[in-house]
């Protein structure tokens, strides 16, 4: 099954704190694994993503951390920000490109 | 950096009307586009798969011949909700990717708020 489950369903994390959001995927076909975040009325903007053959990835403040063998992958966000809330999705996709999304997570950081 | 342009922003139409959506890739040709429907609080589920040039392919539970999709460039792909009901009130968003590129990113459209009243 092309699920993708994704937790927690909302977070609230003091400033400057660490936010993680965990996902998990059944589909051992997937092989492309982005993080987005969207917030109200806009469309998802892509934050990082990582591909199977690397166990972390880390571009700024966001870090990815994938674990192959037990179909799991996180995003950390550092020093997290009042301007991070928003709502995270991970995804993940096969060749073909299409998009499996997880729930998403309401993130909401405290000044 | 690649850019998906997606217009209008936001459209109030009644039931039993019609509704053109447009998704252009503004810096780079898509092969492929997806369109994604999203309600409030909600993930985004995926509707249909639009290729150039060929007949979109459309998800399980999505009629066809109510979400009409074509794909007629490399930079434009069209939804068109035909006699629009309220359950058709939803965020739609619309994704690419660049088809020079396989490890290119997918990135997406500000997506059409649709109000049907």
């Amino acid at each position: 099954q092309q699920q993708v489950k994704q937790s927690p369903q909302s977070l609230i994390v003091q400033k400057g704190g660490i936010s993680i959001i965990n996902c998990a995927y059944e589909n051992t076909a997937f092989d492309y694994f982005p993080w987005y975040q969207q917030f109200p009325g806009k469309g998802p903007a892509l934050l990082i993503a990582i591909r199977p053959d690397v166990s972390e990835k880390k571009e700024g403040r966001f870090t990815i951390s994938f674990n192959k063998s037990a179909k799991q992958f996180s995003l950390h966000i550092m020093d997290s920000q009042p301007g991070d809330s928003a709502t995270y999705f991970c995804a993940a996709s096969g060749s073909a490109r299409q998009l499996t999304f997880g729930s998403g997570t309401q993130l909401t950081v405290l000044p | 950096g690649a850019v998906v342009s997606q217009h209008p922003s936001w459209v109030i139409c009644k039931s039993g009307t019609s509704v053109k959506i447009e998704c252009r890739s503004l810096d780079f040709q898509a092969t492929t586009m997806f369109w994604y429907r999203q309600f409030p609080k909600q993930s985004l589920m995926l509707m249909a798969t639009s290729n150039e040039g060929s007949k979109a392919t459309y998800e399980q539970g999505v009629e066809k011949d109510k979400f009409l999709i074509n794909h007629a460039s490399l930079t434009l792909s069209t939804l068109t909700v035909t006699s629009a009901h309220p359950e058709d009130s939803s965020f739609y968003i619309c994704s690419a990717s660049d088809v020079n590129s396989y490890n290119s990113p997918l990135h997406f459209g500000n997506g059409t708020r649709l109000t049907v009243t």
